[in-house]
């Protein structure tokens, strides 16, 4: 079946640093990759996609790029915020399921 | 223009008790999905309705049931409460176009069973 692996957390970072954050999945076919943010108490957030190989999705600063030969999808922000502090989750969708198969998520912490 | 929107947002409820929750999805979306999320862990995929049938389930008991009405308003039901039942549960609304199209989350419904 589908599944996500995602870095363990939590990451803590300093305000300005890079961040990295790791995502490689197993499935059959080409499913569609997304990111999504859950800030403290609420749902989650698209935060990008990428539907087919080689795709690259980025939104406020993110960046992710779907790499079938790796199956991976890593995310990517050259400057983070303080808040950017959230728990960030990596999730794919195939056409045939039409589900999100989520990782266990990553917690990220911004200190100023 | 109005999300997704769950109720309630907290609920307390006693092991064997059963428990229905609510969802409003996005204007314009036709389709919803249920998913449950432990603490600290990923959103668990239990089903998805579309036009007020369950088109698809995940690994849930059967003890977990849900409906679509014809405004595409979407309600979870948990029969016979377990404690593991504890979690928060989100709806999702999209539009059935394709595998492509986007899921709008809700804020979830915490749901504490003692």
């Amino acid at each position: 079946g589908n599944s996500v692996t995602q870095m363990e957390g939590p990451v803590t970072l300093s305000e300005e640093a890079f961040l990295t954050i790791n995502c490689t999945y197993t499935a059959t076919g080409y499913p569609s990759l997304f990111w999504y943010v859950q800030y403290p108490g609420e749902g989650l957030q698209l935060l990008l996609k990428a539907t087919k190989a080689d795709d690259k999705g980025s939104n406020k600063g993110f960046e992710a790029t779907y790499r079938k030969e790796t199956t991976s999808f890593h995310l990517e922000k050259g400057s983070v915020q303080v808040s950017d502090s959230a728990v960030y989750f990596c999730a794919l969708s195939q056409s045939s399921a039409r589900q999100l198969t989520f990782g266990s998520g990553t917690q990220l912490t911004v200190l100023p | 223009d109005a999300g997704v929107t769950q109720s309630p947002t907290h609920l307390i409820k006693t092991r064997g008790q059963q428990v229905t929750l609510r969802c409003s999805p996005k204007s314009g979306h036709d389709t919803v999905s249920w998913y449950q999320q432990a603490l600290g862990q990923g959103p668990q995929f239990i089903f998805q309705y579309y036009e007020e049938e369950e088109r698809q389930r995940g690994n849930f008991p059967d003890r977990f049931s849900g409906h679509q009405f014809p405004n595409y308003s979407s309600e979870l039901n948990v029969n016979a409460l377990l404690l593991g039942d504890s979690a928060l549960y989100l709806c999702a609304s999209s539009i059935d176009r394709g595998f492509n199209y986007g899921y709008t989350f809700g804020s979830g419904t915490r749901l504490t069973v003692v």
